[in-house]
């Protein structure tokens, strides 16, 4: 159990629509990053926040968005959801922000498009 | 961008042998990351090289970081059928200071 908590496990829905998934970080950790897994795509970096504030944006699309709440739990919000959006999305935590510092993830979304 | 290559893509093998991947790239890093992750759950960190020609085991697994900074290698040894999953590779701290992930390997245990 990597501590990173990550809901709803599996998600299910049609194109032109909107979700959200819900990440958790390990007690203590401050930086929340996102990942989309696809076959062909393997594992590609969203987005980071870290206490608060976007820290680092990778390939995300202009679709997709993230926050991260005082709490320090991350919200991903896909909107206008079409076909090739179906993946596995993960969220990984760490302590700081700095990139050397290893990520621990969570199990995953797993959103199928239809 | 920064892009690392890991082979092999696959390797099946029987129970007992050892198993030996890698990651090249042509950037070079700070830290090299090895990742496990299996059907149905998050990648789980194995071994984590902060310092080029560091080499450090986790049990049966052995990695180390390339001296040049654009490698790395994992190895495992007399591997079990629980060693089955994909493996990936993931290096930080070269110019655009995200963790960049390989494509993974695809290892299936025999018993």
């Amino acid at each position: 159990d990597s501590g990173v908590t990550q809901t709803p496990k599996h998600l299910i829905t049609a194109t032109g629509q909107r979700v959200t998934l819900r990440c958790s970080p390990r007690s203590g950790d401050l930086s929340v990053y996102w990942y989309q897994q696809s076959l062909d795509q393997g594992l590609q970096f969203l987005i980071q926040y870290y206490n608060g504030e976007e820290r680092a944006k990778g390939n995300i699309l202009e679709r997709f968005s993230a926050q991260q709440f005082p709490d320090l739990h991350s919200e991903l919000n896909l909107s206008s959801l079409e076909l090739g959006d179906s993946a596995l999305y993960f969220c990984a935590s760490s302590v700081g922000a700095a990139d050397n510092q290893p990520q621990h993830f969570g199990d995953g979304t797993r959103l199928s498009i239809l | 961008g920064q892009q690392l290559n890991q082979s092999p893509q696959s390797m099946f093998i029987q129970e007992g042998e050892d198993v030996s991947m890698n990651c090249t790239s042509s950037s070079i890093f700070n830290t090299w990351l090895w990742y496990k992750q299996d059907p149905g759950e998050g990648p789980v960190l194995l071994i984590a090289l902060y310092k080029a020609g560091e080499l450090t085991s986790n049990g049966r697994l052995t990695a180390q970081f390339g001296i040049t900074r654009k490698d790395s290698f994992l190895n495992i040894s007399a591997s079990i059928p629980s060693d089955v999953g994909i493996y990936f590779c993931g290096a930080s701290g070269g110019s655009n200071y995200k963790l960049t992930f390989g494509k993974g390997t695809l290892l299936t245990v025999n018993p």
